[in-house]
């Protein structure tokens, strides 16, 4: 079993539309959770970042973490064509180790 | 805002070769990062290195090693290139203060035939 799973998509959804993407986990000491967001032909880049359980909220995009059931998600809402990317989760414990889900590539379309 | 630049965005290599993928980082990072990138796989880290002839392998290192002669210059070596290694390599770098935020390169698409 991997550490952290990720659907892979593609998903894709009209534009305006309220995404979801979510991410499970198997590591209880993983306390640090992170989402990047990868255009094509680029390299990630960090979107959110939040530490233990709760919500984050910046602009559009809101993180959500629960660890009682090792689920963390990413809303992102009144969705566009410029979000059209893969957005891979990204955990760690006490370590600077990251590890990172598959991705999952999200459509906008107009 | 910080660069982290990958010299080549494609290469083509022959099976046997050595290959040098070369990544340089202006914003003075002490950390520096190797991952490979394949679908279904994820970001898997290769080498890592905290500070100047400083290296530490990640989890799968095997048929690959890394040199830091300077701060902002980490090289990852290919010594003899194989069909498995055909990847897209990406090259990080981040600040011991903040290790979650990690600087990516554009990355090296690798195709080893």
């Amino acid at each position: 079993q991997k550490e952290v799973e990720q659907d892979p998509g593609p998903l894709s959804v009209p534009e305006g539309a309220i995404v979801s993407l979510n991410c499970t986990y198997s590591n209880s000491a993983f306390q640090y959770f992170m989402w990047y967001r990868q255009y094509s032909r680029k390299g990630p880049e960090l979107l959110m970042y939040t530490y233990s359980s709760g919500n984050k909220e910046d602009g559009r995009f809101t993180a959500q973490v629960d660890k009682s059931s090792k689920y963390i998600s990413l809303f992102i809402r009144d969705s566009q064509p410029s979000d059209s990317a893969t957005y891979l989760c990204a955990m760690s414990g006490g370590t600077d180790k990251l590890i990172f889900g598959t991705g999952t590539r999200l459509q906008v379309f107009p | 805002d910080v660069k982290v630049t990958q010299s080549s965005r494609y290469l083509v290599k022959r099976t046997g070769e050595k290959v040098f993928l070369e990544c340089v980082q202006d914003m003075d990072h002490e950390n520096m990062f190797w991952y490979r990138q394949d679908p279904g796989l994820g970001l898997r880290l290769i080498y890592f290195s905290y500070d100047v002839k400083m290296k530490e392998k990640g989890d799968i290192p095997e048929g690959y090693s890394v040199s830091r002669e300077k701060k902002e210059r980490f090289s990852l070596i290919l010594e003899s290139a194989s069909t498995n290694q055909t990847s897209m390599y990406l090259c990080a770098s981040s600040l011991p203060s903040d290790t979650k935020k990690l600087f990516f390169g554009s990355g090296t698409q690798l195709s080893v035939l």
